[in-house]
């Protein structure tokens, strides 16, 4: 069964502070993703990346970094966190091709 | 544009029924991959199934089935004997062949009732 490890699960940021967010998969899958979700909006995507070393801009990256330093792990950053930012944040893995991906558990981030 | 609509936002049925739940997507690829993925309450994100689009039998996996309709650019996943825990939120997505991105509708909530 694919893995994918987000930590924390729960994160409490002050405005203008930094957040980093951190995935682990330990499927050896080239692709990861980061996606927001907020009512009525579904999933969207923030950034994702190929492989390590690569990251590319997805739908909405606007206040967001991310950072694949190795196959397995892929951070989302945010560098000075807004109130509009508290959302749940899922991290994704996926193989080459045109496999399917498998979700973390998801962080609910609140910013106050 | 590449897109992907569930129109049904929430379905309600009794268990032990089959349950169909409609997806349409938009493409100018030729060759795509389509997903139904199930949220639950804990919130977690479970893939479910998947049809290649060059595929012409329907995928099926467990109590789960796809209605795949290629010229009506639909696939919709039908859901036989529910059971109490298949309320969830079921999203539906699609690759394109040349796009590594997934394409998300906005899901479908399904509550079962006993």
């Amino acid at each position: 069964e694919a893995a994918v490890t987000q930590s924390p699960r729960n994160k409490v940021a002050v405005t203008g502070g930094k957040v980093t967010l951190s995935c682990n998969q330990t499927n050896n899958h080239n692709n990861m993703y980061w996606y927001r979700q907020d009512t009525g909006h579904g999933l969207r995507l923030i950034h994702y990346s190929y492989g390590a070393g690569s990251t590319e801009k997805g739908d909405i990256p606007d206040g967001y970094k991310a950072s694949r330093p190795s196959q397995e792990n892929f951070s989302l950053i945010l560098e000075l966190a807004t109130p509009s930012q508290t959302s749940v944040y899922f991290c994704a893995s996926g193989g080459q091709g045109y496999t399917e991906v498998f979700f973390g558990k998801g962080t609910r981030l609140t910013v106050v | 544009a590449q897109k992907v609509t569930q129109t049904q936002t929430s379905i309600s049925v009794m268990e032990k029924t089959t349950v169909t739940m409609d997806c349409v997507y938009e493409t100018q690829d030729s060759s795509y991959f389509l997903f139904w993925y199930k949220q639950t309450a804990s919130g977690e994100i479970v893939f479910l199934i998947r049809q290649d689009s060059y595929k012409k039998e329907n995928a099926t996996v467990g109590h789960y089935s796809l209605n795949f309709q290629k010229p009506k650019s639909s696939i919709g996943l039908i859901i036989t004997a529910t059971q109490i825990e298949d309320s969830a939120v079921y999203f539906c997505a699609m690759r394109e062949d040349s796009n590594y991105q997934l394409i998300w509708g906005s899901g479908t909530k399904l509550i079962i009732k006993p």
